[in-house]
C-alpha cells in the first residue's frame, strides 16, 4: 500500500535563510510524487512534481524538490525563505502503475520568522 | 473558469442527521476526489472516481457514500452523521492522460454536533 511520512509537525526558519521540508514514501512501483500548499482556509495548491528524469525538479515561488530514491524521500527545499512562505505543506505520491489513488501526508506548519 | 467547485461551504448537522456534499468541475476532468481533512491527520482519502461509472474505496470510506452523477459531477452524501465525521473536506479532481496533479476546491467545513 502506498504511504507518505512527513516526519516534523512544524519547522521554523528565519527569514533569508534556507528551509527543507521532509518527506519519505513507500509505494510497491515507481512513484509520482508532489507537493502542495495550503494557506489558511484555502484548498490546496501544487508546488511541483516529479514524474521521471532530473531528481531535483523545480516548482513554483522559488520551491525545488529533491527525489532520492535510494532514500525514498522527496524533500522539499527553498534556498531563501520568506515570511510569505508560512503556510502548510502537504507531500503527495501516486504510484506509476495505473491506479489513480494519490495519498497525502499528515502535512508540516512552515513558520518563516522574520 | 471556476475550476472544482464545492457547496456547501459551511455545514452544521446534529448526529444522525444526513447532508450531500456537491463537487462540480468544469475542467472536463475524468478523475474525480473526495478527502478528509483534520489537525494531525493531514489529509485522508475518502472516495474516489477515476472515470465516470466507476467510484472507488480510499483510506476512510465508513460512514460515507458517494455518486459520480456524470463527469462533471460527484457527490458524497453522509447518511447518518457522527460527531467523528466533523471535518473540512475536499474534492479534488485529474485530468485524463499523463501523470499530473490533483486540482482542488476550496474545502467544505462540516461540523457535526
Amino acid at each position: 500500500a502506498q504511504s507518505v511520512a512527513q516526519p516534523e509537525d512544524q519547522v521554523n526558519v528565519a527569514e533569508g535563510n534556507p528551509l527543507t521540508v521532509k518527506c519519505t514514501y513507500s509505494v510497491s512501483g515507481n512513484p509520482y510524487l508532489f507537493w502542495y500548499v495550503q494557506y489558511p482556509n484555502r484548498g490546496l495548491q501544487f508546488l511541483l512534481k516529479y514524474i521521471t528524469g532530473d531528481n531535483l525538479v523545480k516548482g513554483s515561488y522559488g520551491f525545488e524538490a529533491e527525489f532520492n530514491k535510494s532514500q525514498t524521500s522527496f524533500h522539499l527545499k527553498k534556498p531563501s525563505a520568506l515570511v510569505s512562505d508560512s503556510a502548510l505543506y502537504f507531500c503527495a505520491v501516486r504510484e506509476a502503475s495505473g491506479t489513480y489513488k494519490y495519498i497525502f501526508g499528515t502535512g508540516t506548519r512552515l513558520k518563516v520568522l522574520a | 473558469n471556476a475550476g472544482v467547485t464545492q457547496t456547501p461551504k459551511f455545514q452544521v448537522l446534529k448526529t444522525g442527521q444526513s447532508m450531500t456534499l456537491q463537487c462540480a468541475q468544469d475542467m472536463n476532468h475524468n478523475s474525480m476526489y473526495w478527502y478528509r481533512q483534520d489537525p494531525g491527520m493531514g489529509l485522508r482519502l475518502i472516495y474516489y472516481s477515476a472515470s465516470e461509472g466507476t467510484t472507488d474505496k480510499g483510506e476512510v470510506p465508513n460512514g460515507y457514500n458517494v455518486s459520480r452523477l456524470n463527469k462533471r459531477e460527484f457527490s458524497l452524501r453522509l447518511e447518518s452523521a457522527a460527531p467523528s465525521q466533523t471535518s473540512v473536506y475536499f474534492c479534488a479532481s485529474y485530468p485524463l492522460g499523463g501523470p499530473g496533479e490533483l486540482f482542488f476546491g476550496e474545502g467544505s467545513r462540516l461540523t457535526v454536533l
